[in-house]
């Protein structure tokens, strides 16, 4: 089946610094990938739509200069969150889907900003 | 994407059958509807998905009903593995379409 990896599943860092989060297709190419944030106990809410070789789409009231994306392959989307502060620690998850209906969802990246 | 109305919790003990519930009158016609699960602290897990008939896959089947009005995710033999939050979403077909969550059910399966 489509598998989905993310990079690294867990990171801690210091407020003010920037951290790369890595999100893999592993087995098929994906035009689109989509991150996600959860903070805990709440739902996954949408933040940003990837598209391999043009800029990323945000939802509302997420800042597209604090959450960088690139999806410079049909393998690869990184988040980079600039600037991290402790209000940024979250669950942070992507998806993609090789062609067709499904959506399959990377294992989620904890990151706690200290 | 339409909306989805599912309840907030649900119990079912280990090895009977769970029968999640999900409203979704506003669905259109070309919206299919999708389950998805969370274990906790990992990312979701597709379960399965469908149009206006029925389906069954090796985890779960799904019953639609005529007016697409409301489905039923059904776990014929819940384990304790099956402990998640489900979701039931509607959206229109294609990978490139965003997965909107809502609150889902929190299934606790008891032994």
């Amino acid at each position: 089946g489509a598998v989905v990896s993310q990079h690294p599943s867990w990171v801690i860092c210091k407020s003010g610094t920037s951290v790369k989060i890595e999100c893999r297709s592993l087995d098929f190419q994906a035009t689109t990938m989509f991150w996600y944030r959860q903070f805990p106990k709440q739902s996954l809410m949408l933040m940003a739509t990837s598209n391999e070789g043009s800029k990323a789409t945000y939802e509302q009231g997420v800042e597209k200069d604090k959450f960088l994306i690139n999806h410079a392959s049909l393998t690869l989307s990184t988040l980079t969150v600039t600037s991290a502060h402790p209000e940024d620690s979250s669950f942070y998850i992507c998806s993609a889907s090789p062609a067709g209906h499904e959506q399959f969802f990377g294992p989620g990246t904890r990151l706690t900003v200290l | 994407d339409a909306k989805t109305t599912q309840p907030t919790s649900m119990d079912c003990a280990e090895g009977r059958a769970a029968n999640l519930p999900c409203n979704h009158s506003t669905i259109s016609g070309n919206e299919y509807v999708y389950w998805y699960r969370q274990i906790h602290s990992q990312g979701p897990q597709y379960i399965i998905h469908g149009l206006k008939n029925n389906e069954t896959n090796e985890m779960a089947s799904l019953i639609i009903t005529e007016d697409r009005k409301s489905s039923t995710l059904i776990l014929p033999h819940a384990t304790l593995r099956d402990t998640a939050v489900y979701y039931c979403i509607v959206r229109g077909s294609g990978g490139y379409q965003k997965v909107t969550f809502g609150i889902g059910t929190k299934l606790q399966v008891i032994p």
